[in-house]
């Protein structure tokens, strides 16, 4: 079946401005995550969604950062005056977290984001 | 909070010898402790994982062991094929009626030479 998808794939913008990134979880799942990861290193947690509340944004590095979810599927994080330590790829993760089950997290290919 | 780290970042081997990747974690009340493959391009891909109830598991040529004691786990590939060359990433979490936010280390890069 379909797997996570991220869009779009590569996103350029200039320092300052302000950034959207989608991602489409897979369907029925209830849990999702958001993940940075800068260039050789491994994802860092930014946010959780269970159903269309953000449970824990305690990853979020400062409030120029933001993500919705408010129909429980489809994601957006938002970027606000953009930096350029702002550049890495965001991953987006989604689990069928239930009670009884693993847990597991299935990613997306990622947005690779380039402040220039 | 937890932190992962990962051992060694790069690794080469002969195809069709075994490779082996260890992490520690820090906090104890981790319970749940996945391995991912990234390929190029690509977001990370689920490949084993273990949880705290259990000290070791395979699949196929993958396995994976767990001593909660030492706060360590590896991961072990036998029988090593060149498509098995990627960066390969342990993570840690308390899974909990709540948030399951992975801690990752900070990955391995795997060569299988032909």
């Amino acid at each position: 079946g379909a797997g996570v998808s991220q869009t779009p794939s590569n996103k350029v913008t200039e320092k300052g401005k302000y950034v959207e990134l989608r991602c489409d979880p897979i369907s029925g799942h209830t849990a999702l995550y958001w993940y940075r990861q800068s260039l050789g290193q491994g994802p860092e947690f930014l946010i959780y969604f269970q159903g269309t509340g953000a449970a824990d944004d305690s990853g979020l590095p400062n409030d120029r950062f933001f993500a919705v979810r408010p129909e429980g599927s489809v994601s957006t994080l938002k970027i606000q005056r953009t930096e350029r330590g702002d550049s890495a790829v965001y991953l987006c993760a989604s689990s069928p977290w239930t009670s009884g089950t693993r847990g597991e997290q299935f990613f997306g290919p990622g947005t690779r984001l380039t402040v220039l | 909070g937890e932190n992962v780290e990962q051992h060694p970042s790069t690794l080469s081997v002969q195809e069709g010898d075994s490779a082996v990747i260890k992490c520690t974690y820090s906090d104890s009340a981790s319970n749940y402790f996945p391995w991912y493959k990234q390929e190029l391009g690509k977001g990370p891909q689920l490949i084993i994982d273990i949880r705290s109830n259990v000290g070791e598991k395979k699949d196929q040529r993958i396995a994976v062991t767990l001593n909660k004691t030492a706060k360590h786990f590896s991961l072990h590939i036998t029988e090593t094929q060149p498509e098995d060359s990627a960066v390969y990433f342990c993570a840690a979490s308390m899974r909990q009626t709540g948030a399951n936010n992975l801690f990752f280390g900070t990955g391995t890069r795997l060569t299988v030479i032909p």
